[in-house]
């Protein structure tokens, strides 16, 4: 299994200011994923970070309201540009292991209320 | 907390055959998501099922929800190698997003 840590845990922000959501996972990894969920849809997949390279984005969100870092092979941000109400939600980081058994695991997500 | 027990944990169905997979909820379910993950990639969202004794399809797949036995069925009608992949249930309680252990089908062609 593995252990992941999201900061902060919570967050309150203002209009038009950008976020920072950082995940530290405590093993290599080579598949990390950040995931939205607003209140009362689905867990929707924002994007695949990539090691060493730009990040791989879904349909619909783009990097330069949801830039990724992904300096290493335990760690990962997402920040979120320029906030409206809207952005308001729970952000969530997975890895998949390297094992092989396909199974991901979640971090504790951050909850960010944009007012 | 809720729990959310998958049932079987893993599968492995001749193309062609029909298969369901099962989550039992330890406590009411207000809502269940179904997602697949397939190697290497995110959670990709099947279908959100919120009352009870309702059923929704998506292509050859189908849920249902029932509220009483706290528990959902995911059913997939002559299964194809393209349904393979890991299925998750997943409840919301407060925004707070709980997952079964999921269940991994192999389709043999």
């Amino acid at each position: 299994s593995a252990v992941i840590s999201q900061k902060p845990s919570r967050d309150i922000c203002q209009r038009g200011t950008s976020l920072t959501i950082q995940c530290q996972v405590d093993s290599q990894v080579t598949m990390m994923f950040w995931y939205r969920q607003q209140p009362g849809q689905s867990l929707t997949l924002i994007a695949t970070a990539n090691q060493g390279s730009e990040a791989t984005y879904e349909s619909g969100f783009v990097i330069d309201k949801f830039p990724i870092s992904r300096p290493n092979l335990t760690f990962s941000t997402l920040t979120v540009s320029n906030m409206s109400p809207e952005d308001s939600s729970i952000y969530l980081c997975s890895v998949e292991l390297d094992t092989g058994g396909n199974e991901q695991f979640f971090g504790p997500g951050t909850r960010l209320t944009v007012l | 907390s809720q729990e959310l027990e998958q049932s079987p944990q893993s599968l492995i169905v001749q193309e062609g055959k029909n298969l369901t997979i099962n989550c039992t909820s330890s406590k009411t379910l207000y809502g269940l998501y179904w997602y697949k993950q397939k190697y290497g990639e995110g959670l990709i969202f099947l279908m959100m099922l919120q009352k009870g004794g309702e059923e929704k399809s998506h292509e050859k797949i189908t849920a249902k929800l029932d509220e009483k036995k706290q528990q959902s069925s995911l059913h997939i009608t002559a299964s194809q190698p393209s349904h393979a992949g890991i299925y998750l249930c997943g409840a919301d309680a407060n925004n707070d997003m709980r997952f079964g252990a999921g269940t991994r089908l192999t389709v043999k062609p």
